[in-house]
């Protein structure tokens, strides 16, 4: 089945050692997003790729940084974890901005 | 910027009664999707709704697009323990930051059995 995937599901993570977390895609589509989710709070948006095109959000910090080396993949880099950056961590695709998006399972980030 | 007022918050029903949600702007969306969220998972499409006045069914779920694009509603009939869970609206607007997918804060649905 198609689908978007996150590893690992459940990251812990010192404070101030950076991180990384992965995402994939079998869906082929165009652009790829990461959303920060925080306990009973709508994911918010951080940033996202259409194509090798990449947007960061006004309010996403300078510690949260992007990578997508090709289609299929992307990857969330944390420079410096702090404890308010404990959340969950949501990647998402769709085919063009205007389209319906389909999330993956998410990422629990602790930081200790 | 562009907001989604999403209610009930929360709701506490029986299995097997009906429940209604509903998500409203004062502007314009010209795309409205419900999601559900289980605890410790991503958010899962059920319903995209791409026209004003637009009805859809998935299963016992059926959600509209209200014909002034300010609103959607999300109904689910006959409700089961599984329908738990935190539903999501979601649209896009015109004029926020490309790619921006606006969310309500959600409806959190328990269902006693």
């Amino acid at each position: 089945d198609a689908m978007v995937i996150q590893n690992p599901r459940y990251q812990v993570t010192q404070f101030g050692k950076p991180v990384t977390l992965s995402c994939s895609q079998t869906l082929n589509h165009n652009v790829m997003y990461w959303y920060q989710q925080k306990s009973s709070q709508a994911p918010k948006l951080l940033f996202h790729y259409y194509d090798k095109d990449f947007n960061n959000e006004a309010d996403t910090p300078d510690n949260f940084q992007s990578r997508r080396p090709n289609t299929s993949f992307c990857f969330l880099d944390i420079r410096s974890p702090g404890l308010g950056d404990a959340a969950m961590y949501l990647c998402a695709t769709s085919r063009g901005f205007s389209y319906e998006q389909y999330f993956g399972p998410g990422t629990r980030l602790t930081v200790t | 910027g562009q907001q989604l007022n999403q209610s009930p918050q929360s709701m506490f029903i029986q299995e097997g009664e009906d429940v209604s949600m509903n998500c409203t702007s004062s502007s314009i969306f010209n795309t409205w999707l419900w999601y559900k969220q289980d605890p410790g998972e991503g958010p899962v499409l059920l319903i995209a709704l791409y026209k004003a006045g637009e009805l859809t069914s998935n299963g016992r779920l059926t959600a509209q697009f209200g014909i002034t694009r300010k609103d959607s509603f999300l109904n689910i009939s006959a409700s089961i323990p599984s329908d738990v869970g935190i539903y999501f609206c979601a649209g896009h607007g015109y004029g926020g930051s490309q790619g921006n997918l606006i969310f309500g804060k959600g409806t959190k649905l328990s269902v006693k059995p």
